[in-house]
């Protein structure tokens, strides 16, 4: 078991550049979540999908931030007209029914700087 | 909503010395679970402790923690500290209302010599 991966580890973008970051949950999992991680905030929830249906996206910058999930073995999270206030680590985590499905697996996240 | 209340940033601790981190919470929902992950320097988080159940301690790898309903706590604690317990540890809780988990803001652990 891989466990979750996600690419890029590293992303440099130049401000006002789109950025997106990929995630392949472990296999069977149904659950995939998305978080960002900063000092200051520790990590905050942005959005997750049961199913591949968005279930929750109550931590989603509205305007430029975007999460997919078009099959069960990927997700995208897609930042339009990134900003220095986004650089963060971005992980993904999933999670499957009958394993207790709130405990969470995270990969190892993609560090994202935006100069 | 919940919220997660971790009140040290960072605990310094000398090695075979004990180590309690301390977590409180609010939410408005019934509770399902409780956790404490950890980070290794590096690495991803990952699940140290989970618990459900008021006033019963959970152990793994050293480390317990009892959730108290009374008081809306989760502290973590650990009898001698490791020079290999040195990480960032995460308290979190997942609510009724969904299986998101909320977590507080972290507190770094170093452990010296």
């Amino acid at each position: 078991n891989a466990g979750v991966i996600q690419t890029p580890r590293h992303k440099v973008t130049g401000k006002g550049q789109e950025a997106t970051l990929w995630c392949e949950p472990i296999s069977g999992h149904s659950a995939v979540f998305w978080y960002r991680q900063t000092i200051v905030q520790g990590l905050e929830f942005l959005t997750y999908f049961r199913n591949q249906a968005p279930i929750d996206d109550s931590g989603m910058p509205k305007e430029r931030f975007s999460a997919q999930m078009p099959n069960q073995s990927h997700s995208t999270l897609k930042i339009q007209s990134t900003q220095p206030q986004d650089s963060a680590v971005y992980l993904c985590a999933s999670s499957s029914p009958g394993q207790g499905e709130e405990t969470l697996y995270f990969g190892s996240g993609t560090r994202l700087t935006v100069l | 909503g919940d919220s997660v209340t971790q009140t040290e940033g960072l605990v310094t601790v000398t090695e075979g010395l004990p180590v309690k981190l301390n977590c409180t919470y609010q939410t408005t929902y019934l509770t399902i679970a409780f956790f404490w992950y950890v980070q290794y320097l590096n690495e991803a988080p990952q699940v140290l402790l989970r618990s459900s159940t008021d006033n019963k301690r959970t152990e793994h790898q050293g480390f317990h923690a009892t959730l108290h309903k009374s008081s809306s706590s989760f502290h973590l604690q650990k009898s001698s500290a490791q020079l290999s317990d040195s990480a960032l540890y995460y308290c979190a809780l997942t609510n009724s209302a969904g299986n998101k988990l909320t977590f507080g803001i972290g507190t770094r652990v170093l452990v010296r010599p």
